[in-house]
């Protein structure tokens, strides 16, 4: 079974530097997306960016970036001008060949200090 | 438009009781889940509908989980004789059904509930 690690369980980065979110994950697939998707305390979940694994290059939304290095199975989330906003619950996913279910890490928080 | 509503928000239930958690998609939406988050921890998949059809309950944790959309549209989780573990905030999402990877599944406020 596929499993997703985000070993940092709390960040924290001042105002309009930039953070780095960490996701590591198991397969033994060709194909697959990578998810991060942000949980603000109000607790409904918003996809952040997404990546299929047989596109070499790396998505990008605006401030939110990525960092994927598919032997590595690593997938990190890059954060530029971090903004009050961004305050939240960052969970790294990943979705299997064909599949329709997300699995999840257990999510980093992320402190924005003004 | 509307996005995804659940209902209720909070439910406090005591042990053995059964309980209903409904989700509404957002309207259109073919494909429908359910995640279980336990305090601190990332959402499991539970269960997925396309439709009416239910094409995976494979993260249904035991026969007292049940989960049905007779209609296509609203769903609704059933537990019964539920016990302390069940506690957990229960997510639903919805998507359009595009395709594999491509779609996005749009996620409700959740329902958090507490077993006494």
């Amino acid at each position: 079974a596929q499993t997703v690690t985000q070993s940092q369980p709390e960040m924290s980065v001042q105002e309009a530097e930039t953070v780095t979110l960490s996701c590591t994950y198991d397969t033994s697939e060709s194909d697959y997306y990578l998810f991060w998707y942000k949980q603000p305390p109000s607790r409904q979940m918003i996809l952040v960016i997404r990546q299929e694994a047989y596109k070499q290059q790396n998505a990008t939304e605006n401030r939110f970036s990525v960092n994927f290095q598919k032997a590595a199975k690593s997938f990190s989330l890059k954060i530029s001008d971090s903004q009050l906003g961004d305050a939240a619950m960052y969970f790294c996913a990943y979705m299997g060949q064909g599949a329709q279910k997300l699995v999840f890490g257990q999510g980093t928080r992320l402190t924005i200090n003004p | 438009g509307a996005g995804v509503s659940q209902s209720p928000r909070y439910k406090v239930a005591k042990r053995g009781q059964d309980v209903a958690l409904r989700c509404d998609p957002i309207s259109g939406h073919v494909s429908l889940f359910w995640y279980q988050q336990a305090l601190g921890q990332g959402p499991e998949f539970l269960t997925y509908f396309q439709n009416e059809a239910q094409l995976d309950k494979s993260g249904l944790p035991s026969d007292r989980f049940f989960a049905e959309r007779p209609e296509g549209s609203v769903s609704t989780l059933k537990i019964q004789r539920t016990q302390q573990e069940d506690s957990a905030v229960y997510l639903c999402a919805s998507s359009l059904g595009l395709g594999w990877g491509t779609d996005t599944q749009y996620f409700g406020p959740g329902t958090r509930l507490t077993v006494l």
